[in-house]
Formats: structure tokens, sequence, C-alpha cells
């Protein structure tokens, strides 16, 4: 079984400042990996994932994120935010050999002006 | 291509009777999830199909919680006798390859 911890529940960031999400997961098997966002009353909407290769993963909006596996993380990031970043963000996990997506908790992200 | 379509948004039952949530995955996707958001929380899976079959459901309540995904029509996820801890936000998800999943804008069960 996977689980999923992300280590801030809120995070507040002023606008055009950077920030980082962090993700950690734990698993006895190869994992794939993935970010969502949550906008208001909203469904998910896939920020990225890594699934293999490279260990720095660009996705849309600006934001990446990095493999680190020897550390089972999996930190998002974004150099510079712009206020309609606030939403909740979750990061997720699922086995290669699965079917199903184990999320953490989400941060929810507020840019201020 | 349209998305995930989910209905109805919102829902309000009362506690006892029955709520039906429906999903109607992306056009060539044939694997179907629910995963369901309580308050402050966040997803939690529930049920894995596939066309006819439940793949996994080891995420579903034993009681008064079911699943299904027809041949032909969309999924349902089907919640007897509501109590008002059912009250959450259920998401669908498709998924053409076991691997990326597609979600919908969700419906909000209100249990008074």
């Amino acid at each position: 079984a996977q689980s999923v911890t992300q280590l801030d529940s809120q995070v507040p960031v002023f606008e055009e400042a950077p920030v980082e999400l962090r993700c950690n997961y734990s698993s006895s098997v190869s994992v794939y990996l993935f970010w969502y966002v949550q906008y208001p009353n909203q469904g998910l909407q896939l920020l990225l994932k890594y699934l293999s290769g490279s260990t720095l993963v660009k996705g849309i909006n600006g934001f990446e994120a990095e493999f680190n596996k020897s550390q089972t993380s999996f930190h998002l990031r974004k150099p510079s935010v712009h206020i309609s970043d606030t939403a909740e963000y979750f990061c997720a996990v699922s086995a290669r050999a699965g079917n199903k997506l184990t999320f953490g908790g989400g941060t929810r992200v507020l840019v201020k002006p | 291509n349209a998305g995930v379509m989910q209905n109805p948004r919102h829902l309000v039952r009362r506690r006892g009777q029955e709520a039906r949530l429906r999903c109607s995955p992306m056009k060539g996707h044939s694997h179907v999830y629910w995963y369901r958001q309580l308050p402050e929380e966040g997803l939690k899976f529930m049920v894995y199909l596939q066309k006819e079959n439940i793949i996994d459901e080891s995420g579903m309540p034993k009681e008064r919680f079911s699943a299904e995904f027809p041949k032909e029509g969309p999924s349902i996820l089907r919640i007897q006798q509501v109590v008002r801890g059912d009250s959450a936000a259920y998401f669908c998800a498709s998924s053409p390859n076991l691997i990326e999943l597609f979600f919908g804008s969700g419906t909000q069960l209100s249990v008074l």
C-alpha cells in the first residue's frame, strides 16, 4: 500500500514570490507521482506527472516538481506565483502495477497581493 | 472531446432517502473511479470499475453503498438510506490507460 504526506496544510505567499509545496510518499513498490490542483468548487486538474525518465518534471501554469527517490519526495515549485494560483494542491501516488491514486491531505495556497 | 461529466452538481437528500450519482467518462475511456472528499480532507478512493465489472471496491463502505458501470450508459454510485455523515463531495474520474486520471467537477451531496 502507498501513503502520501503533504507537510503543510496551508501556505500563504505574496504575489510574485516563489512557492514550494512539500510532498513525501511511502511505497514498497515503484510508483507514479502526480500533482493536482483544485480551484474552489471545481474538480481536480492535473498539473504534472512523473512516470519515468528525468526527475525534473515541468507542468502547466509554470509549475515544476522534482522526484527524489532517496528521500521519497516529490516537491512542487513555482518561481513566481499569481493571484490566480490560489487553490488547493494535492500530491498523489499510484503503484506502477496498480490502478488507483492515493492522495495526500492537500495544501491550501493563498496568494496575497 | 467533452470531459468527465457528473450530475447532478448538487444533491440534497433527507436522512433515510437514496442518493444516485451519475458519471459519464470521457469518450474512449473504459476505466472509472469514484472518490469521496470529506470537508477539510483529501480524496479517498472508493471503487474502480470497468464496463460491467467492479475491479476494486476496497474503499467502499460495506453497507448502503454500491456502484455499477453498465455496458450502456453512465456509471452510477448509489447510496441507500443516507445519513448525515455521507455529506461530502463525490468525484468521478476516468482513465484511458490506468495511469492518468481525469476528474469530473463532482457532486456535492448534502444530507439534511
